[in-house]
């Protein structure tokens, strides 16, 4: 079975600009969240997918925003970058419940917004 | 969100049993407690889940307290490569979502 990707791997953006991240899920799973983790922190909660639609979404702004396709890949959308949000940006695709297994995470995309 | 309390770092001589508590005593009766572990820059992986009983797996054990107010991830032979930060999770489940609630985490440290 594959795992998660992620695109890309590293990635520089200029304060203002807009970028987006891509994840593609782990075969046999429905269901994508996102996280995102500051330089010496643990991941944080942004938001949850699950066919198509956000169903559950942490203590981020609306520039931070997502999809999901119907083969269960996502993206992750930030507008108007900020300095702070230089991070490592994480996907975890699962069951709708979780399963047997929990999530499985990706490698993540490192962004630097300078 | 029922929080997490994890130390800081641990260190464990290679081969020896790494025991990682954790507390999380306000957790509720329908949250489940997730172990991860994350190598530098790497993305978690999952190591193991329990909601009140003990669990064995081929990489871990987990044991959960009576009163589910904590748990303790459980090595039982530790090697250099489970040099890690390790996170102790409650999973909410609000019924139309299910997150992850991350830690400060455990910095393992095995040693020779």
């Amino acid at each position: 079975e594959t795992g998660v990707t992620q695109s890309p791997t590293h990635l520089i953006k200029t304060r203002g600009q807009q970028v987006t991240l891509r994840c593609s899920s782990q075969s046999g799973h429905n269901t994508v969240s996102w996280y995102q983790q500051a330089l010496g922190q643990g991941p944080q909660f942004i938001f949850q997918y699950y066919r198509e639609e956000e169903n559950g979404r942490g203590n981020f702004p609306p520039r931070f925003s997502g999809l999901q396709f119907p083969n269960y890949s996502s993206e992750l959308n930030v507008n108007a970058l900020e300095l702070d949000d230089s991070a490592l940006y994480l996907c975890a695709s699962s069951l709708r419940t979780g399963g047997v297994n929990g999530y499985t995470f990706g490698s993540g995309t490192r962004l630097t917004v300078v | 969100d029922a929080k997490t309390t994890q130390p800081p770092s641990m260190d464990c001589a290679e081969g020896r049993a790494a025991n990682l508590p954790c507390n999380h005593s306000t957790i509720s009766g329908n949250e489940y407690v997730y172990w991860y572990r994350q190598i530098h820059s790497q993305g978690p992986q999952y190591i193991i889940h329990g909601l009140k009983n003990n669990e064995t797996n081929e990489m871990a054990s987990l044991i959960i307290t009576e009163d589910r107010k904590s748990s303790t991830l459980i090595l039982p032979h530790a090697t250099l490569r489970d040099t890690a930060v390790y996170y102790c999770i409650v999973r909410l489940d609000t019924g139309t979502a299910s997150k992850l609630t991350f830690g400060t985490g455990t910095r393992l440290q095995v040693t020779l």
